[in-house]
């Protein structure tokens, strides 16, 4: 089975411009959630989806959004990026609802200029 | 409440010694500590995992020890070896709501 893969694994911006990022999950899982990864703060839990809709949201600016689609594919958009945007995006993904296991994909490094 | 405590930050370990990590929890609720293990430029993986019934769980070289009174669990890794380098995270999940992450403990192994 393939894993969770999240593509661009490398992304470039420039403060104000917006990012969208996509993840595929294993197939077979209905959920995916998101984490912001930074060296100062760690695995910062953005928000869940389920079946196409968000379940749980993390404490972030509405700036940060998501959606699921009907095949279980999700996207992240971040809009008017900032300095402090620049992190590492990791997707996971589980079978069912917040599981117990959680399979990551290798994230998305977003560097904000 | 939905925080979850990790120490140390960082740790230097010898080539065949015990690496000791340990977390600790507020919310009761909590049902389920996996852990993780991330090298640089990858995700993280899961290593092991624990349900509060349980006391320990061992998996070849990696050992959970899980103290429910205490709201406590550690990670033991046992002739511990350099290609055991990595970031460890534990975490603790609520069923069906959400999901914690410690801020994660940067192990060396030296050769």
């Amino acid at each position: 089975k393939a894993g969770v893969t999240q593509t661009p694994r490398y992304l470039i911006k420039t403060r104000g411009q917006q990012v969208t990022l996509s993840c595929s999950p294993i197939s077979g899982h209905r959920s995916v959630s998101w984490y912001q990864q930074t060296p100062g703060q760690g695995l910062q839990f953005l928000f869940e989806y389920f079946s196409e809709t968000q379940r749980n949201k993390g404490n972030f600016p509405g700036r940060f959004s998501g959606r699921q689609f009907s095949n279980s594919r999700s996207e992240m958009n971040v809009s008017t990026l900032e300095l402090g945007d620049s992190a590492l995006y990791l997707c996971a993904s589980s079978i069912g609802q917040v599981q117990e296991t959680q399979y990551f994909g290798p994230g998305t490094r977003l560097l904000v200029l | 409440q939905q925080q979850v405590k990790q120490s140390p930050q960082s740790l230097i370990v010898q080539k065949g010694g015990i690496s000791i990590i340990n977390c600790a929890y507020e919310n009761t609720a909590f049902d389920y500590f996996p852990w993780y293990q991330q090298f640089p430029g990858k995700g993280p993986a899961l290593l092991i995992a624990i349900r509060p019934d349980v006391s320990e769980k061992k998996e070849g070289r990696f050992t959970i020890s899980f103290n429910k009174s205490a709201k406590q669990f550690s990670l033991h890794i046992m002739d511990s070896q350099p290609g055991d380098s990595a970031t460890y995270f534990c975490a603790a999940v609520n069923y069906g709501q959400n999901f914690v992450f410690g801020p994660g403990t940067r192990l060396s192994v030296l050769p």
